[in-house]
């Protein structure tokens, strides 16, 4: 089955660790994102990629990092440096030139 | 840059009835509109979308209309069931590769 792979579920994490979400794809789309989702909020973008070995900022990308070694993957890495990194983590990926989005199933951090 | 407003946050509906979710952006830029459906714990699924060179756009009980003039669209339910109880969020894309700008989310309660 195609689609968008999210893991793990739900991650516990002490305050000060650095964590990492997986996300993994076999649509071949060549682009790739991750949002944020806080009760009663939208989605709000921290990172996303075009391209292999290339990354762009979104509108909250301070505290987080990311790389994209492989077209199927884009890890995000939750640094000692976000504030407030307790939140559901999504993924999503595209066809590139497009912004017809499909979602993983989500990854609920929590820290404590 | 864009800005997504999406009303109301809480809508409840009898089964059987409509329901109309309404959003509105900022970017005149924009050109691509999907609709979002988001049960609990899951991602959000993408259950409608519409382009900016459409009006209307409709599949079975759900519909989408676009007013580019007024920067506003809608979503409309019709004939609702308990399984449509979800979160819907709206989006946008301002055409800047296939990034979505989401609107706050409308929490539907369908009762039986």
């Amino acid at each position: 089955d195609g689609g968008i792979t999210q893991s793990p579920k739900y991650l516990f994490r002490k305050e000060g660790q650095n964590v990492t979400l997986s996300c993994e794809q076999n649509l071949n789309h060549d682009a790739m994102y991750w949002y944020r989702q806080d009760p009663g909020q939208g989605l709000r973008l921290i990172y996303y990629s075009q391209i292999v070995n290339d990354f762009q900022k979104g509108d909250i990308a301070e505290g987080y990092s990311v790389s994209r070694e492989k077209k199927e993957s884009f890890p995000l890495t939750v640094t000692s440096a976000q504030k407030n990194p307790t939140a559901f983590y999504l993924c999503a990926s595209s066809l590139l030139g497009t912004a017809e989005a499909f979602f993983g199933q989500g990854t609920r951090l929590t820290v404590v | 840059g864009e800005n997504v407003e999406q009303h109301p946050s809480t809508l409840s509906v009898q089964e059987g009835d409509s329901a109309v979710i309404k959003c509105t952006y900022s970017d005149s830029a924009s050109n691509y509109f999907p609709w979002y459906k988001q049960e609990l714990g899951k991602g959000p699924q993408l259950i409608i979308d519409i382009r900016s060179n459409v009006g209307e756009k409709k599949d079975q009980r759900i519909a989408v209309t676009l007013n580019k003039t007024a920067k506003h669209f809608s979503l409309h339910i019709t004939e609702t069931q308990p399984e449509d109880s979800a979160v819907y969020f709206c989006a946008a894309s301002p055409n800047q590769g296939g990034k979505l700008i989401f609107g706050q989310g409308t929490e539907l309660s369908v009762k039986p």
